[in-house]
């Protein structure tokens, strides 16, 4: 099946520090990317979709100036926690469509990327 | 809040008993998906059913949907202690191109 890479999958950083997650699509071209957030035995929250070759759509509540998403190519999409403090402390969540269309078929999910800020 | 609420949110059960995850939404919707989640790990896709359906079988799965209630059901049978993990219903609303997820039942089947 489709494989989807986050990396890195854990990410330890100091408070004040900006931390980028990758999240790759390795044998597909995924026009749409998900990012995910997902605190300690809680659900998936939807922060944001990222679309190859425009600006993501940010879901209300989240800034976007704090986490900052680029999908430069149909393979990549990149999630930038700035200026981390521990409160952004969670696990980031990726997921990506194949090809375009109206999506209603199967996400292929990654691997997920936990950050603890100190 | 689109999300789903799912019940129970825990659930401990005997190794070869049967459990059942209820989950209740509020939009029209596209298809309605299963997921798995082990602890600290990644979301694995389990079955997909789409909104003119009632009633899905995978293996040991079993999934019903009745849009009618915007409820759906997922039946393990025969559970094993392998099945312990969170199990989260998400949905893929007529109006949106991303999965929202429910809140997710939280099974332990013990050995």
């Amino acid at each position: 099946g489709a494989v989807v890479s986050q990396h890195p999958s854990r990410v330890i950083c100091k408070s004040g520090t900006s931390v980028k997650i990758e999240c790759r699509s390795l044998d597909f071209q995924a026009t749409t990317m998900f990012w995910y957030r997902q605190f300690p035995k809680k659900s998936l929250m939807l922060m944001a979709t990222s679309n190859e070759g425009s600006k993501a759509t940010y879901e209300q509540g989240v800034e976007k100036d704090k986490f900052l998403i680029n999908h430069a190519s149909l393979t990549l999409s990149t999630l930038t926690v700035t200026s981390a403090h521990p409160e952004d402390s969670s696990f980031y969540i990726c997921s990506a469509r194949a090809g375009g269309g109206a999506g209603t078929g199967e996400l292929f999910f990654g691997e997920g990327s936990r950050l603890t800020v100190l | 809040s689109q999300q789903g609420e799912e019940d129970p949110q825990a659930l401990s059960i005997q190794e070869g008993e049967n459990a059942t995850m209820n989950c209740s939404y509020k939009t029209s919707i596209n298809n309605l998906q299963w997921y798995r989640q082990n602890s600290g790990r990644g979301l694995v896709h389990l079955i997909l059913i789409r909104s003119n359906e009632r009633e899905k079988h995978s293996g040991r799965l079993r999934v019903t949907l009745d849009t009618s209630k915007k409820s759906s059901s997922l039946l393990i049978t025969a559970s094993r202690a392998a099945d312990t993990a969170s199990y989260f219903c998400a949905i893929m609303d007529t109006g949106r191109r991303a999965l929202t997820f429910g809140s997710g039942t939280r099974l332990q089947v013990q050995p």
